[in-house]
């Protein structure tokens, strides 16, 4: 079953903060943050593995909260090139290949 | 380029044509994936290879076959298509077996049934 993303879609101004949360109904063992250009591939931000860690990007980090099944992605500071389609990808510890399972995404406009 | 290419980026075929999309890397990893991405739809997933060997077929219409002759190309076979088949299609690639290494995505070929 495929995880849920929340919000569909943000818009933002330049330098304003942006959450996107991502939330599964099964156990969480991996998640992944993909952003996705118009006309262009997915692009891997990062991963984060169970244990509640957090990550970070550049301006961008990762949370994982394994009790809560969810994931969440902060953008802060966003800049222009921030704009996009994010996805998270979550994975199970027994599937083939680390074979993922994405979110219905979250597009992201960054206004000047 | 992502490191994933595939061709070709558009495609536009009828409905009893035959015809092949083409994914290779050479980034040096073993499992590959075809994906397919539709308008206001998650990415689903259609196939997994590993190591060549096909290890997950997510109950995909035998109107696509897919073809792994090694560990850096993958081909996905059309045949009868339908309209509703009209999609991004979706190449990627990774490590099996390493969960803290993200997929690398192709740029896509995108598929008008007509």
């Amino acid at each position: 079953q495929q995880p849920v993303q929340s919000p569909q879609a943000v818009i933002l101004r330049e330098g304003e903060d942006a959450v996107i949360n991502c939330s599964s109904s099964k156990a969480l063992y991996s998640v992944h943050w993909y952003r996705q250009k118009h006309g262009e591939a997915p692009v891997f931000l990062m991963i984060l593995l169970k244990g509640g860690e957090q990550k970070g990007h550049e301006k961008i980090s990762a949370s994982f909260n394994e009790k809560k099944q969810q994931s969440s992605l902060y953008l802060t500071a966003s800049q222009l090139s921030y704009s996009g389609t994010y996805f998270c990808g979550t994975g199970a510890p027994m599937n083939a290949g680390n074979m993922l399972t994405f979110g219905g995404g979250t597009r992201l406009m960054v206004k000047p | 380029e992502t490191g994933v290419t595939q061709t070709p980026r558009h495609l536009v075929m009828g409905m009893t044509n035959k015809k092949s999309l083409k994914c290779e890397q050479h980034l040096g990893h073993n499992a590959m994936y075809w994906y397919k991405q539709s308008a206001k739809k998650p990415l689903e997933l259609m196939f997994v290879y590993n190591f060549k060997e096909q290890t997950e077929n997510n109950s995909v219409p035998s109107r696509f076959s897919p073809e792994c002759p090694n560990s850096s190309h993958l081909f996905l076979h059309l045949h009868t298509l339908q309209p509703e088949d009209s999609a991004l299609y979706l190449c990627a690639s990774s490590l099996k077996g390493q969960f803290n290494y993200g997929y690398t995505f192709g740029s896509g070929t995108r598929l008008t049934v007509v």
